[in-house]
């Protein structure tokens, strides 16, 4: 089945660690994105791409980074780690010209 | 500022007992609705897209509704494989920056 694939799917780190979160689609799908989840406030956009020359941030991008190294790969990074990043981080695809969105299994990160 | 809230936060029914759950949103110019299904520890689940007021999207025992200001998502019958929380989602307009807004969830639990 065409999938959406996330490495690590648990992860803790320490204050001030470089983190990187990977994601990966069979899906055939353009359009990528990275989310983070934290309770009571639902999921929120960090970065977008919609082919692998365009990166836009969403509405918190700060303290994350991201590389589009393929059509089908796209990481996300937490250069220096704090502890209000420890969230639920998902990945999601979609196909242009359509705009449901299909998550990846979600990353638990926890920052110490 | 667009918004989306969903309501109830929670709700608990008996296996059989039909209810709704609401979405509502804020946003002028919608330009779809969607509807997820998240499980403990798992990714949301794309359900349901509705374009326009009036549209209804069925799928075994859910029903998807919207109108202008809100979108119902119709259990009927329910059963205890139907506990999950519910996200609903908006589209804004706005040309390449389309983006999903998330509401935080009605997290659904059917007792046996």
């Amino acid at each position: 089945d065409a999938d959406v694939t996330q490495t690590p799917r648990n992860r803790i780190t320490k204050t001030g660690k470089r983190i990187m979160l990977e994601c990966s689609q069979t899906k055939g799908h353009d359009r990528m994105y990275w989310y983070r989840q934290d309770p009571g406030l639902g999921l929120r956009l960090i970065y977008y791409s919609f082919d692998v020359k365009d990166i836009n941030k969403g509405e918190i991008s700060d303290g994350y980074s991201v590389s589009r190294q393929a059509q089908a790969k796209f990481s996300l990074s937490l250069e220096s780690a704090i502890p209000n990043q420890t969230a639920l981080y998902f990945c999601a695809t979609s196909q242009s010209g359509r705009y449901e969105q299909f998550f990846g299994p979600g990353t638990r990160l926890t920052v110490l | 500022e667009d918004q989306v809230t969903q309501s109830p936060e929670a709700l608990r029914l008996q296996e059989g007992e039909s209810s709704s759950l609401n979405c509502s949103y804020t946003v002028s110019g919608l330009r779809g609705l969607f509807w997820y299904r998240q499980d403990p520890g798992k990714g949301p689940e794309f359900l349901f897209t509705l374009y326009s007021a009036g549209e209804e999207k069925e799928k075994e025992r859910l029903k998807a509704t919207l109108t202008k200001k809100e979108s119902f998502l119709h259990i009927t019958a329910p059963k205890p494989e139907d506990s999950a929380t519910y996200l609903c989602a908006v589209l804004r307009p706005g040309g390449s920056a389309r983006q999903l807004t998330f509401g935080s969830g009605t997290q659904l639990t059917v007792l046996p």
